[in-house]
């Protein structure tokens, strides 16, 4: 079973540019998580989906960022403009059952984000 | 928020060193995870605590889930070179079904 997929591994922007993150979860999983780790900081919580819905996005930085999910498979991770302190190390994590705090949360190798 | 200290930050050991690690919060969480994150990778779930006082092994891995709720440790029996990596303490925030709170990690090395 393949495991949690993230693309791209790497991006290196100029601030002021956009830059779209992918994650596909594991085949399945209705929860779908975003995660971010600015350089040496404690991974920090960004959003929630159950299917196609946000059910918590208290997460998320700012309103540059900009997280979908259309048809509860792939999600996707738009920040727009990029700024110098966006950059860091994307996480995307999924999981099966319903959201109640114990199930395994499966994390993808992360994208890693470098704003110039 | 909810917050996680963990210490050390970073640790230099010898293989076949046993090594310790804890995590500590100010306030109450009722389950803990700790996850290893390899160079490159995403963090794998190691072990996970649910009851208050647990103590659970997972190989040459044990955690225990503090009386008071509030702290955790891990210990690393007998270290090799392929657990280099950063171990994270993370828990799910009181009052939320699944947002993981994590610390701030804990880096080894394993020299031979």
């Amino acid at each position: 079973e393949a495991g949690v997929t993230q693309f791209p591994s790497h991006s290196v922007i100029e601030k002021g540019q956009t830059v779209t993150l992918r994650c596909d979860p594991i085949s399945g999983h209705d929860n779908l998580y975003w995660y971010r780790r600015v350089m040496g900081k404690e991974i920090k919580f960004l959003l929630h989906f159950v299917k196609e819905s946000k059910q918590d996005e208290s997460g998320m930085p700012n309103n540059r960022f900009l997280a979908e999910r259309t048809g509860g498979t792939y999600s996707t991770l738009k920040v727009q403009p990029a700024e110098l302190e966006d950059s860091g190390v994307y996480f995307c994590a999924s999981s099966s059952l319903p959201g109640q705090g114990t199930e395994t949360q499966y994390f993808g190798p992360g994208t890693r984000l470098l704003v110039l | 928020g909810q917050q996680l200290n963990q210490s050390p930050q970073s640790m230099f050991i010898q293989e076949g060193e046993d090594v310790s690690m804890n995590c500590t919060s100010s306030s109450i969480f009722n389950t803990w995870l700790w996850y290893k994150q390899d160079p490159g990778e995403g963090p794998v779930l190691l072990i996970a605590l649910y009851k208050a006082g647990e103590l659970t092994s997972n190989g040459r891995l044990t955690a225990q889930f503090g009386i008071t709720r509030k702290d955790s440790f891990l210990n690393i029996s007998a270290s090799i070179p392929s657990d280099v990596g950063i171990y994270f303490c993370a828990g799910p925030e009181t009052g939320t079904a699944s947002k993981l709170t994590f610390g701030t990690g804990t880096r080894l090395q394993v020299t031979l």
